[in-house]
């Protein structure tokens, strides 16, 4: 079983509606990530979180909007979102400084219609 | 030019074949390199990890780095129909990790 937790798995939304993605880790990662994977194509990094601080923000439009409340969680809110953002959400954490690469969560597929 | 270039597959092997899997890039800064499995609507899981140069074996998976080629590989012995999966290659300058780069992933298939 992973040890990074995403909820929901899959989400169908409207694109007036608001929803949130949530992530848990418990390794005691300070580095959590949310990425975006189109179908046959790599993850898109979208933001970094480091020691609960925004740390990168990829110019990823407003409708995503980002939150870490503590260091084991972090969520990613959503508000009048597109067709063409219909995705798989994926969340990562590490370690700060230390490259020993990610541990992904299984992701939230998420559908607007 | 991408900064990491993959070829995208499909590959398709018998079981039991030696499996070779290949990125190039460009960016010369890049220190550290990974290899990640994905199948299909999962998220990707760390297969190997690599700091600069060399090779580096875990079980059937070994991972090479040429440097001076911009050049990294991934090999699989006794390929097994469990591995069929999209390999990631992934790599990055900083030891924060915070800009890892991917591969588009290649698509390996591994028949029985």
């Amino acid at each position: 079983d992973t040890e990074v937790t995403q909820t929901p798995k899959h989400l169908v939304m409207g694109m007036t509606n608001k929803k949130s993605l949530k992530c848990e880790q418990h390794m005691g990662h300070r580095a959590m990530y949310w990425y975006k994977q189109k179908a046959k194509k790599p993850p898109e990094l979208m933001f970094v979180y480091s020691y609960e601080k925004l740390s990168i923000n990829e110019s990823v439009p407003s409708r995503f909007s980002p939150e870490c409340p503590n260091s084991s969680l972090l969520n990613l809110h959503l508000h009048a979102l597109q067709p063409e953002d219909s995705a798989l959400y994926l969340c990562a954490s590490t370690y700060p400084g230390n490259n020993y690469g990610y541990t992904f969560g299984s992701g939230t597929r998420l559908t607007v219609v | 030019q991408k900064e990491v270039e993959q070829d995208p597959g499909p590959l398709s092997v018998p079981e039991g074949a030696i499996v070779s899997l290949n990125c190039t890039y460009s960016n010369s800064a890049f220190q550290y390199f990974m290899w990640y499995r994905q199948y299909s609507r999962k998220g990707p899981e760390l297969l190997m990890y690599t700091y600069s140069s060399g090779n580096k074996e875990d079980g059937r998976f070994t991972a090479q780095v040429d440097k001076s080629s911009k050049y990294i590989s991934l090999f699989i012995r006794d390929s097994q129909p469990s591995d069929s999966a999209t390999y990631l290659c992934a790599m990055s300058a900083g030891a924060g990790g915070f800009k890892t780069i991917f591969g588009a992933g290649t698509r390996l298939f591994v028949k029985a």
